[in-house]
């Protein structure tokens, strides 16, 4: 089962927002609203952003933000500030022999 | 608060064994969903196995399958990871991940195994 396909990379300046994609297959992102997002600054654990495609766990910012067209999730972080600087990973609930699927991962940059 | 200590990562030579514990407080344990999500050095999360709150139903990754086992100790508010036939590619962090309704809401701080002769 392959990963969900994220951007390696994307980048913007502070205040700017930026999106991140996810895309899968009919079989996970487009056929559940199960799909969720996390932050992993190096060297530490992830940290859940956003779950059930959009819902924001208590304590996360508004800044982000998630959504869904078809197989494509969307994490979308509007004001950007220096400490938004990590990487981002998105995760889907699948029906296939391995449940659980996480995409490549997108390091973002802020200018 | 809640808190996922794991541990019993080390070097392991290719084809041995090595069981990973993670014990869990703050919550109630027995009414959570449990995984393991491991990353290799500079690449992206895997998720590898889970296991429901009385651990009787457990899922394993494609790559993982057959090699490593879940299970867990309600009364010991722990949960482990048996794995044998360690290969090179098995190398990574290793987390203690809870489970609840489908995302991933807390995380230990995670421990390395390397695999290597």
């Amino acid at each position: 089962q392959s990963a969900l396909t994220q951007p390696a990379s994307v980048s913007g300046s502070p205040g700017q927002s930026i999106t991140i994609s996810c895309t899968g297959t009919s079989s996970d992102v487009g056929g559940y609203n199960y799909v969720s997002w996390y932050q992993q600054y190096p060297g530490k654990a992830p940290k859940l952003m956003i779950s059930d495609v959009s819902n924001r766990p208590s304590g996360v910012s508004n800044r982000f933000s998630g959504s869904k067209s078809g197989n494509t999730a969307s994490l979308t972080i509007s004001g950007l500030q220096a400490e938004d600087e990590a990487d981002y990973y998105c995760s889907s609930y699948t029906r296939s022999s391995t449940p659980w699927l996480f995409g490549g991962g997108t390091k973002l940059t802020v200018l | 608060e809640v808190q996922l200590v794991e541990s019993g990562g080390g070097l392991v030579q290719p084809g041995g064994s090595l069981r990973l514990s993670c014990v869990a407080s703050g919550f109630t344990f027995s009414t959570y969903w449990m995984t393991w999500v491991r990353q290799a050095p500079g690449k992206g999360l895997e998720w590898v196995a889970n296991i429901k709150e009385d651990g009787s139903e457990k899922h394993y990754a494609d790559s993982v399958k057959g090699r490593i086992t879940v299970s867990r100790d309600n009364a010991r508010n722990s949960v482990y990871l048996q794995m044998n036939s360690l290969r090179g590619e098995d190398t990574a962090v290793y987390y203690c991940v809870r489970h609840i309704n489908w995302s991933f809401d807390s995380w230990g701080q995670g421990t390395l195994v390397t695999v290597s002769s």
